[in-house]
């Protein structure tokens, strides 16, 4: 069964670093989103990508935070500059058209120094 | 008053209880609703949604929602320990596709 996939699965960096986080959507799906979840809260909505544009953000995706289609498989979240309160799981999310059937990664634990 | 609540537990039932699981939220303009499944360290499976009042059933899971009283409901028959997870509830209006989630209600499944 096809599924997402996310790389790495932990991620450590110091305050102020820029990271990547990277992501697999499921091969035809066309709709790609990131949420996070810190540890012991709930999932946070950050932002929806479809055709090459955000379609939608939260207020926590600010200009820190930007995304990237930069080939046909991968959808990157990049952060530029770290701050402790980044640190959480971040997820990946697809779905082949704009629908409510969203399929979630495994996450990429971010910890931020 | 938070957009969406939900008691976190943890709910512990015996196999083959009935578990009920319930979201309360404030907006109204919520129109869309889905229940999801995380185990430990991995991301959430959705489970179910519905898209009006009523009830929805799949095999052993049945979701519920009361507009009216801005409150839904997921019922898990015949509980197994493979039911052991924490259950997200999540939901949004009509206009967007930023979903609010729930913090979970972490249930266990005792043998």
């Amino acid at each position: 069964e096809p599924e997402v996939t996310q790389t790495p699965s932990h991620q450590v960096t110091q305050m102020g670093q820029e990271v990547i986080l990277r992501c697999v959507p499921i091969s035809n799906h066309l709709y790609f989103y990131w949420y996070r979840q810190i540890l012991g809260q709930k999932v946070e909505f950050l932002v929806s990508f479809y055709n090459n544009e955000i379609s939608e953000k939260s207020e926590i995706f600010d200009d820190q935070f930007s995304v990237e289609r930069p080939d046909g498989s991968n959808f990157t979240l990049k952060i530029r500059s770290t701050k402790l309160e980044d640190s959480a799981m971040y997820f990946c999310a697809s779905t082949p058209e704009y629908t409510d059937t969203q399929y979630f990664g495994p996450g990429t634990r971010l910890t931020v120094l | 008053q938070k957009e969406v609540e939900q008691d976190p537990g943890p709910l512990s039932v015996p196999e083959g209880a009935i578990v009920s699981l319930n979201c309360t939220y404030s907006n109204s303009a919520f129109q869309y609703f889905m229940w999801y499944r995380q185990y430990s360290r991995k991301g959430p499976e959705l489970l179910m949604y519905t898209y009006s009042s009523g009830n929805k059933e799949d095999g052993r899971f049945t979701a519920q929602v009361d507009k009216s009283s801005k409150y839904i409901s997921l019922f898990i028959r015949d509980s197994q320990p493979s039911d052991s997870a924490t259950y997200l509830c999540a939901m949004r209006d009509s206009g967007t596709y930023k979903y609010i989630f729930g913090t979970g209600t972490r249930l266990k499944v005792l043998a």
